[in-house]
């Protein structure tokens, strides 16, 4: 079974600085995927950045990064440069074995970037 | 590219009643999945269909739910009869590679 985890609910952050919201999973699958959407108070689903389990490095996707820790089975979500439009409810999410496969989503991080 | 279109955006019903929602994926897709999101339980599967196929249903509640997918461009999910605790956001994503979501349809069961 797969099982992602986000433990803050909540963050903030002033605008311009960097923020890392936390993500950790657990998945028996030796190949996987790891993926970071972005969901506004408008409410759909934005994909910001994958990660693959065998990829040498770090995915980065413009002001997003991930860093990757396989061994940790960590996979937070680094976004530089906050801004204003950033105040979402991040979620993590994990595709295990074939590429066709579910989503497994974490329970989401609310961020709140102050001016 | 139009995305993953969903429909309607917003549906209030009476509880009983019988709901259709409707979702047609991004073109050359072959998987298409249904999510349900509620501030209670996030976002949880409830079925998803490979080339038309459902692969993996265990995520639908209860006998009440149906889900179909007659051809490669259109799926629906049916609830008869509805709930309250139906209420929710329901989203339909597609893939193969990174999935792509719609709108998703703000269901209101009173």
């Amino acid at each position: 079974a797969q099982k992602i985890t986000q433990t803050q609910p909540g963050m903030f952050v002033q605008e311009k600085e960097a923020v890392t919201l936390d993500c950790t999973y657990d998945t028996s699958d030796p190949s996987y995927g790891l993926f970071w959407y972005k969901q506004p108070s408008s409410g759909e689903m934005i994909f910001l950045i994958y990660q693959g389990s065998y990829d040498q490095q770090n995915a980065t996707e413009g002001r997003y990064s991930l860093n990757f820790q396989k061994a940790r089975k960590s996979a937070n979500l680094v976004i530089s440069a906050s801004q204003l439009g950033d105040s979402a409810m991040y979620f993590c999410a994990m595709r295990g074995g074939t590429s066709y496969g579910k989503l497994t989503f974490g329970q989401g991080t609310i961020l709140t970037v102050h001016p | 590219d139009a995305g993953v279109i969903q429909s309607p955006r917003h549906e209030v019903t009476e509880m009983g009643q019988e709901v259709t929602l409707r979702c047609k994926p991004i073109s050359g897709h072959n998987s298409l999945f249904w999510y349900r999101q509620t501030m209670m339980r996030g976002l949880e599967l409830l079925i998803y269909f490979n080339n038309n196929v459902p692969i993996d249903d265990s995520g639908m509640p209860e006998d009440r739910f149906s889900a179909k997918m007659p051809n490669a461009s259109f799926s629906t999910l049916k609830i008869q009869p509805s709930e309250p605790r139906d209420s929710a956001v329901y989203f339909c994503a597609s893939s193969p590679g990174l999935y792509t979501f719609g709108s998703g349809t703000r269901l209101t069961v009173v």
